[in-house]
């Protein structure tokens, strides 16, 4: 079973606001994403981390950023929340290697209003 | 232009009957696929995988089975059982499944009914 944890895990806000998505994962991983998704859509990837101080852009354009300071740590930022980022973010990690499989926490359900 | 279709939106089925869920996929360089399901408002949990070099994995109750020449894998599981309720989503992965992200598929709501 993987450990990957999530805060908050639902969060409403007004516009304007800077949040800060937090995640953490307490299996050693190198690896660690996140995820968009909204009801009835397939997930995607907003940002991927190859390890500390890696973090790249994933396929889908993100006004959030993150951040890689810590193994187990993997931040998620929004400076200044807007209600099209109202969504599920699901953050993701996995060990590297063949055939990887990538194990997701709980998620953060955010409404932005 | 979506490179994994799970085109079934929804399925309903009997407890104790089997589910079979599908997935088609375009890209031919995909060699590792994944089944995860969902509840609402939870992350998605790892169900099981298959790398392109089998045509089978079973665990459990679940099942999948892959078709590299029709690009098609499937879930089956069987008894189906009322929990199994849940979005499930199929999921590929290239280059030995190292690559950096997972092409998820839009999901399917299974309804297990007792």
């Amino acid at each position: 079973e993987a450990d990957i944890y999530q805060t908050p895990r639902y969060l409403v806000i007004g516009t304007g606001k800077k949040i800060t998505l937090e995640c953490s994962q307490t299996m050693g991983h190198d690896k660690m994403y996140w995820y968009q998704q909204d009801p009835g859509m397939e997930l995607h990837l907003i940002h991927y981390s190859y390890g500390v101080n890696s973090t790249e852009k994933g396929d889908l354009s993100s006004e959030s950023t993150v951040s890689r300071i810590r193994t187990e740590h993997f931040p998620l930022t929004l400076e200044s929340a807007r209600p099209s980022h109202t969504s599920q973010y699901l953050c993701a990690s996995s060990e590297r290697g063949s055939f990887e499989t990538q194990y997701f926490g709980p998620g953060t359900r955010l409404l932005v209003l | 232009d979506q490179q994994v279709k799970q085109n079934s939106p929804s399925l309903s089925v009997q407890e104790g009957r089997i589910s079979i869920l599908n997935c088609d996929y375009t890209n031919s360089m995909f060699d590792y696929f994944l089944w995860y399901k969902k509840y609402p408002a939870e992350g998605p949990t790892f169900l099981i995988s298959i790398s392109s070099i089998k045509d089978k994995n079973e665990d459990g109750r679940f099942t999948v089975f892959l078709n590299k020449s029709a690009k098609h894998l499937s879930l089956h599981i069987v008894p189906s059982q009322p929990g199994d309720s849940a979005v499930y989503f199929c999921a590929a992965d290239l280059s030995g499944g190292s690559n950096y992200k997972l092409t998820f598929g839009k999901g399917t709501l299974l309804t297990v009914n007792p």
